[in-house]
Order: structure tokens, then sequence, then C-alpha cells
């Protein structure tokens, strides 16, 4: 594709369901990385992946988020038993490798509202 | 946690004047970046710096790097409409994660 998508764009979840947030990054690209943006602030680093291997998940803020990308490609961020502080937009980025000053390309991100 | 404070929080200009915006950050880096961010969009990579340079240019952008402030600026020239976005500073400080700040709303008046 001509860039990384994400689905769904707008997901609305009732306290306590659980989630999964889509990424399809730009094919070939070898790095993806997960960010969430809190309203009004800039995206703050959730986890990393090179290929199927999640090498950095220390931006994880509870053991109710985790994110696979089993075959290399497509990566799943599932949020369980969501609460209100979960509300976000969560950004998924693709990198071609993983070197110092690689250019991220990121998606139009998941907007998670939780009620 | 955030690493780079920007200012100012808002910045409302006309069209055809020059945007300055400044990124404070903390630790060392490798390099820094600037991102734009149109409402309810992601963010679009504008340019890099690594920290072994000072000054960059890219079309109507100029961005600076003082390591030894640990500051960085960006520089609109000629500011457009269509250049009204929030503008994130990131750093790269171990080639994975980027740490961003918590950005600049800019609003260019037609």
């Amino acid at each position: 594709g001509a860039g990384v998508s994400q689905s769904p764009r707008y997901k609305v979840a009732k306290r306590g369901q659980d989630v999964a947030l889509r990424c399809d990054p730009i094919s070939g690209h070898v790095s993806l990385f997960w960010y969430q943006q809190a309203l009004g602030q800039g995206p703050e680093f959730l986890t990393y992946f090179q290929n199927e291997a999640q090498l950095d998940k220390s931006g994880l803020p509870s053991d109710r988020f985790f994110a696979e990308r089993p075959e290399g490609s497509v990566s799943t961020l599932k949020i369980q038993r969501t609460q209100q502080e979960d509300s976000a937009v969560y950004l998924c980025a693709s990198s071609l490798w993983r070197r110092v000053g690689e250019t991220q390309y990121f998606g139009p991100g998941t907007r998670l509202l939780v009620l | 946690s955030q690493q780079g404070e920007e200012d100012p929080q808002a910045l409302s200009i006309q069209e055809g004047e020059n945007a300055t915006m400044n990124c404070s950050y903390k630790t060392s880096i490798n390099n820094l970046q600037w991102y734009r961010q149109n409402s309810g969009r992601g963010l679009v990579h504008l340019i890099l710096i690594r920290s072994n340079e000072r000054e960059k240019h890219s079309g109507r952008l100029r961005v600076t790097l003082d390591t030894s402030k640990k500051s960085s600026s960006l520089l609109i020239t000629a500011s457009r409409a269509a250049d009204t976005a929030s503008y994130f500073c990131a750093t790269d400080t171990s080639g994975s994660r980027l740490t961003f700040g918590e950005g600049t709303q800019l609003t260019v008046n037609p």
C-alpha cells in the first residue's frame, strides 16, 4: 500500500470491554512502532517490533496492553478490560530498518473512546 | 514520559509571516526530528538534524540544534494557511523509539 493504514479509525468501547486495534505497515518495512497520544499531548512510545520480535515493550502502561506481530507484517494492539484512562489516539508507525535516524512513517491513528 | 518541551504551546500569525517554534530536551540524543500533525491525522516527518549538525534547511523550513543547551528551533518562513497544524519535536536516543514533546499549535490566518 501507499502508506501505513490502521483500523478501525474510531472505536467506542464500554469500560471493561476488550478492544483490538490493527496496523498494516508499509510493505517490506522491518520495524513497527506503537504510540499512544492523549488529547493535547505528544505521542508516547508503547512498544517496538523488528519483524515478528517484540524488542521493546517498556512503554506499555499495564499488563492489560498486549501487542503482537506474528508474521512480521500486520500488528495488533489489544487492550483488555478497557478503562476510561485508555481513551486516546493510538498511532502506528513503520520504518524500513532499525537504524539511527531512520524515518518513521505514521498511520492516521485509531481514536479510542472508553465510556 | 515526555522528553521535549516546546514553546510556545500555541502560536497565531498572519500568512506570509515567519513562525518560530522551540524545543528543549533533557538527555543526550542521536538526532532530533520535527513532525507535523494536522487535526485528526497522523504525523508527517518534516526534517531530521543529527547531533553533530548545527543547522539544516529544507524548502521553507530551517532547523537549528544546540546540543550544549539541549535545544532546537524550527523556523517556517513565508507561512501559508496550509501550514496550520501541530508541530512536534522528537528525539532519537536509541535508534528505535522516538520521544516527543508536547507540541506547538500553529495557526496561520489568511
